[in-house]
């Protein structure tokens, strides 16, 4: 099955820094990368994804990028904020096939954003 | 606005007890998901269904069984409970596919004594 893999497991950043999390997948037929942000004693929201026939993707301080050939995507903050501090989650789709619907998810990495 | 509700946000069992954690959603979905959290492990899969009746084994099925007698209600079974068992349980919905957003429900704290 498929393996994502996720680092760091944890970060800490001053706030109006940019912040960087990467993850490796281990199924070249896997198409579909989301990325879930869950705050303290919240439940996790989907943030940004992407899909394997676009390299990268933006929403105004965040933005995702793709390499298909090496198998990982990244997360960027830019402009870091208290607010932006969370366990940030990848996961990784196949698309097709009996796990229709299912991700694979990294284990998480904590974001702490100092002021 | 999709709702995903989980029946308990906190329970205690003791051991050997059965367990059963239900979970709702209101948006006609297909897929339903139980996940369990643990620090430093993420989300771990425990089962998925994809329609009503069927089921599918995650990554960590064991000691764990599921039902889903209707489209919008999947249960997580735990026959006998143990305390390796503590834990939190996520619930999640998405529509039928392969791309679609998954969406939570608040968690259910299970501590087993």
């Amino acid at each position: 099955g498929e393996n994502v893999e996720q680092h760091p497991s944890t970060l800490s950043v001053q706030e109006g820094d940019s912040a960087v999390i990467k993850c490796t997948y281990s199924d070249s037929a896997s198409n579909y990368f989301p990325w879930y942000k869950q705050e303290l004693g919240k439940r996790p929201q989907l943030i940004i994804d992407i899909r394997s026939n676009v390299g990268e993707k933006k929403d105004q301080r965040i933005a995702v990028t793709l390499n298909k050939t090496a198998k990982h995507f990244s997360l960027h903050i830019t402009e870091t904020q208290p607010e932006d501090s969370a366990v940030y989650f990848c996961a990784a789709s196949r698309g097709r096939g009996s796990t229709l619907g299912r991700l694979y998810f990294g284990r998480g990495t904590q974001l702490t954003v100092w002021p | 606005d999709v709702k995903v509700t989980q029946s308990s946000r906190y329970l205690v069992k003791r051991t050997g007890e059965k367990v059963f954690l239900e979970c709702v959603q209101d948006m006609d979905h297909e897929n339903m998901f139980w996940y369990r959290q643990d620090p430093g492990l993420g989300l771990r899969l425990i089962y998925f269904s994809y329609d009503v009746k069927m089921k599918e084994k995650g990554d960590i099925p064991e000691g764990y069984s599921v039902s889903r007698e209707k489209k919008e209600r999947f249960s997580l079974i735990l026959e006998s409970a143990s305390t390796n068992q503590t834990s939190m349980y996520l619930c999640a919905s998405s529509l039928g596919g392969p791309l679609y957003e998954q969406y939570f429900g608040p968690g259910t704290r299970l501590t087993v004594t």
